[in-house]
């Protein structure tokens, strides 16, 4: 079973930033927090993913709280082409690459 | 650089069939992994192979089968195919240094199986 909780769905409009919430409450100190997305019929994209400190790429940025037990996916600055399912996936650190796909959140973002 | 790719990208096969789909990892990626997506039960995970070993595995019936090539290339199996098994198969590859690496996905092989 998934260790993530997200909201099914969400709404941003064009331009605006996107702050996707996830739950990982049963998290441990050796896993480390995911996050893909997937438009409609195409296999998953990496985005981001950290361990502890927050991160930012050119994709996105994630927080993770200090005490690990939630994080936010941030997109800066939406656009239609951020429509998608994103997933937030808590994965071992070491020899397992096995992702567990929970329902994810549907963002729609709007012009 | 050339990403995952996935042949056949769709596929129609009648129940009771056998089906066999291949994956061709990005150039030196050793992971391989298989998951299934279907609208009532979302992304599962299937199998992973590692330097043609069976390292993970999800909680799939033995008729869903696997292997691994020496070039990392990957095929899975499904045999005496069911209704059920109507779904996107996608396939990904990673680094693997010792570390999780992010996956990167193909863009499936659609299986209708009527």
């Amino acid at each position: 079973d998934a260790k993530t909780t997200q909201p099914p769905s969400m709404d941003c409009a064009e331009g605006r930033a996107a702050n996707l919430p996830c739950n990982h409450s049963t998290i441990s100190g050796n896993e480390y927090v995911y996050w893909y997305r997937q438009i409609h019929s195409q296999g998953p994209q990496y985005i981001i993913h950290g361990l502890k400190n927050n991160e930012t790429n050119e994709m996105a940025s994630l927080i993770i709280t200090e005490d690990r037990k939630s994080s936010t996916l941030i997109l800066p600055h939406a656009t239609l082409r951020d429509t998608a399912v994103y997933y937030c996936i808590v994965v071992l650190i070491q020899g397992a690459q096995k992702l567990v796909f929970g329902q994810g959140t549907r963002l729609t973002i709007n012009p | 650089k050339a990403g995952v790719t996935q042949t056949p990208r769709y596929l129609i096969k009648t129940r009771g069939q056998q089906v066999t789909l291949s994956c061709s990892p990005i150039s030196g990626h050793r992971s391989v992994s298989w998951y299934q997506q279907t609208p009532g039960q979302g992304l599962q995970f299937l199998f992973e192979y590692f330097s043609e070993t069976q390292r993970n595995k999800g909680n799939f019936p033995g008729r869903f089968s696997g292997r691994q090539f020496s070039n990392s290339r990957s095929e899975m199996n499904v045999s005496t195919l069911e209704l059920g098994d109507s779904a996107l198969y996608l396939c990904a590859s990673s680094l693997d240094r010792g570390i999780t690496n992010e996956q990167f996905f193909g863009p499936g092989t659609r299986l209708t199986v009527l």
